[in-house]
């Protein structure tokens, strides 16, 4: 299994909502990576995970919230957020080790629309 | 502090042409570099990767960048442009030691005109 599946594809929620994106990965990549990209712009990363544990959190504000349950599995937990959060948020994974150049492995992206 | 300059937002080709999108690095130890393409609503695929040794890199559908360290770029080619190429793509850099941080460029879209 060389991919990164994330769900939903497409989530449309309220200001007020509560949700949850999920991101699972089983080629034993110790790194797990959220971004979020806005339409013509590159990737910004918001969380990397190191061996389950949050190492970066890029300042993002704390209607984001993500956890690590296991290796395999990155949660990103939504609540209050606004409409300019809207966007693709997308996960990646990499073999780890500092030091060494392995690629990042995408997944497909949740195109998050708040209303 | 690393970084990457891609020169030109919008490169268009003719189907069967040379493709070339350029990317220029900064960074103040030796780098990895990349290159990802991003279709419509889909994630970013990693097309080629320069880490040590030969400086010219072959990647996947045909795609191809070369390591100058005098020149500080690493630029992406294709011999003959397919329309199925038409996407965005962005040239990343990684220097070693960093916190498994990828730093990307602000992206090229490239449009394959029949």
């Amino acid at each position: 299994d060389t991919e990164v599946t994330q769900t939903p594809k497409h989530l449309v929620m309220g200001m007020t909502n509560k949700k949850s994106l999920k991101c699972e990965q089983h080629m034993g990549h110790r790194a797990m990576y959220w971004y979020k990209q806005k339409a013509k712009k590159p990737p910004e990363l918001m969380f990397v995970y190191s061996y389950e544990k949050l190492s970066i959190n890029e300042s993002v504000p704390s209607r984001f919230s993500p956890e690590c349950p296991n290796s395999s599995l990155l949660n990103l937990h939504l609540h209050a957020l606004q409409p300019e959060d809207s966007a693709l948020y997308l996960c990646a994974s990499s073999a780890g080790g500092r030091g060494q150049a392995y690629g990042y492995t995408f997944g497909s992206g949740t195109r998050l629309t708040v209303v | 502090a690393q970084s990457v300059t891609q020169l030109g937002s919008h490169v268009s080709v003719s189907e069967g042409a040379l493709v070339l999108l350029r990317c220029n690095y900064s960074s103040s130890v030796p780098p990895y570099l990349f290159w990802y393409v991003q279709y419509p609503n889909q994630g970013l695929q990693l097309l080629l990767k320069y880490t040590t040794g030969a400086t010219l890199v072959k990647g996947i559908n045909g795609f191809e960048a070369e390591f100058k360290k005098s020149e500080t770029s690493f630029h992406l080619t294709k011999p003959s442009a397919h329309m199925s190429d038409a996407a965005e793509y962005f040239c990343a850099v990684k220097t070693s030691g960093s916190a498994r941080q990828l730093t990307f460029g602000s992206g090229t879209q490239l449009t394959v005109l029949p």
